[in-house]
């Protein structure tokens, strides 16, 4: 049975920092990956998607890694700003998403 | 492109009451559409598939005479929450996937549903 686990659940920085979340799989048969960002109350909005072939997606301050053999993926955020406040989910797609549990990220000013 | 709207955005039912959830493509052919469940600092959980014009599938512990699908159209599905009780308030999601992007699903904004 696929489990996605994300770490840290919760991340608070100070504007600027650059950071990592962390998404661990535990089955590598996945079509690809995909990180999301959720506000509170809101919908999903997906920020990159990595098929299963790729090592890396860029968008923006944004890169996502992905090392299928190991069942992790990386979201890599630069310059971190306060609107980039939100949780961030990844999920697999196996045919249908499995979600990790997120990470809640604040971003002080 | 790629919209999915949701409506009602929030629903406030009383116990035992059905409340039907509309999600549409607006922009889009959605030939599969998908219905989550977001219980308060939860992950999101697939409650069921649905296809145009076919039953949905439900995954496992999510009972289909409790929560109805339709997908009759290729821009609509709708989820019926039947004889709602307290422990059904959640945030309920859906997405989207079919033309002309298929290699991932658009989610739309939402509906909060608290049952009194």
């Amino acid at each position: 049975k696929q489990e996605v686990t994300q770490i840290p659940a919760a991340l608070s920085v100070p504007e600027g920092e650059n950071l990592v979340l962390n998404c661990s799989f535990t089955d590598s048969a996945i079509y690809n990956l995909q990180w999301f960002r959720q506000d509170p109350g809101k919908g999903l909005t997906s920020l990159l998607l990595i098929q299963s072939s790729q090592r890396e997606q860029t968008s923006g301050r944004l890169n996502a890694s992905l090392d299928k053999s190991s069942g992790r993926s990386t979201l890599y955020i630069a310059a971190s700003q306060p609107g980039d406040s939100a949780t961030y989910l990844c999920a697999v797609n196996t045919g249908k998403l499995i979600f990790g549990q997120g990470t809640t990220l604040q971003v002080k000013p | 492109g790629a919209v999915v709207s949701q409506h009602p955005s929030w629903v406030i039912c009383k116990s035992g009451t059905s409340v039907k959830i509309e999600c549409r493509s607006l922009d889009f052919q959605a030939t599969t559409m998908f219905w989550y469940r977001q219980f308060p600092k939860q992950s999101l959980m697939l409650m069921a598939t649905s296809n145009e014009g076919s039953k949905a599938t439900y995954e496992q512990g999510v009972e289909k005479d409790k929560f109805l699908i339709n997908h009759a159209s290729l821009t609509l599905s709708t989820l019926t929450v039947t004889s709602a009780h307290p422990e059904d308030s959640s945030f309920y999601i859906c997405s989207a996937w079919g033309q002309p992007n298929q290699e991932t699903q658009y989610f739309g904004p939402g509906t909060r549903l608290l049952v009194l």
